[in-house]
């Protein structure tokens, strides 16, 4: 079964533009989840995606903003890229069906790590 | 909004011996307490998990407490290898959203 894939690796921006990541889930995975990882910082919450509907929003800018396709894939923008944004942003799928209230085990992609300079 | 305190920061031990990481959360309403492995270059991983109906799991080496009273929870490790230097994370789940501790660097030294 193939796990979680995230593309592109590695990008590197400048300060100003914008950025599109992609992550495709497990099969048969229907909640995406997005998180950002800075040194020190942990992993911090994005957004949530369960059938093409975003469910759970994290404490981050507008400039951040997601969305997801009838076949659970996902895709995160950030425009106008900071300095600041440079990190690992990593996508999780899960099993997490409608009515369940946890999210069960996330399953992790590698990651997509952007250096913005 | 939920807030996970993770300790310590950074964590070496020697081969064999065991490794303690705590974790401390702010939301009652939290009942899902997972911990993730991350090794280098590598999205993290469930290693174990516990809910508020349980107090301590085990998994071969591993092991996870929960003080729900406290508000704390804690990742056992005994008898450590060196395959276990990874960064780990404890996580507090509320409904709205899984919320990582800032994670714990641990080194076995052989």
């Amino acid at each position: 079964k193939a796990g979680v894939t995230q593309t592109p690796r590695y990008l590197i921006k400048t300060r100003g533009q914008q950025v599109t990541l992609s992550c495709s889930p497990i099969s048969g995975h229907r909640s995406v989840s997005w998180y950002q990882q800075t040194p020190g910082q942990g992993l911090q919450f994005l957004f949530e995606y369960f059938s093409e509907t975003q469910r759970n929003k994290g404490n981050f800018p507008g400039r951040f903003s997601g969305r997801q396709f009838s076949n659970s894939r996902s895709e995160m923008n950030v425009s106008t890229l900071e300095l600041g944004d440079s990190a690992l942003y990593l996508c999780a799928s899960s099993f997490r069906d409608r009515g369940l209230v946890d999210t069960g085990e996330l399953f992790f992609g590698e990651g997509s790590r952007l250096t913005v300079l | 909004g939920e807030n996970v305190e993770q300790h310590p920061s950074t964590l070496s031990v020697q081969e064999g011996d065991s490794a303690v990481i705590k974790c401390t959360y702010s939301d009652s309403a939290s009942n899902y307490f997972p911990w993730y492995k991350q090794e280098l270059g590598k999205g993290p991983q469930l290693i174990i998990d516990i809910r508020s109906n349980v107090g301590e799991k085990k998994d071969q080496r591993i092991a996870v407490t929960l003080n729900k009273t406290a508000k704390h929870f804690s990742l056992h490790i005994t008898e450590t290898q060196p395959e276990d230097s990874a960064v780990y994370f404890c996580a507090a789940q509320t409904p709205r959203q899984l919320t990582f501790g800032s994670g714990t660097q641990l080194t076995v030294l052989p």
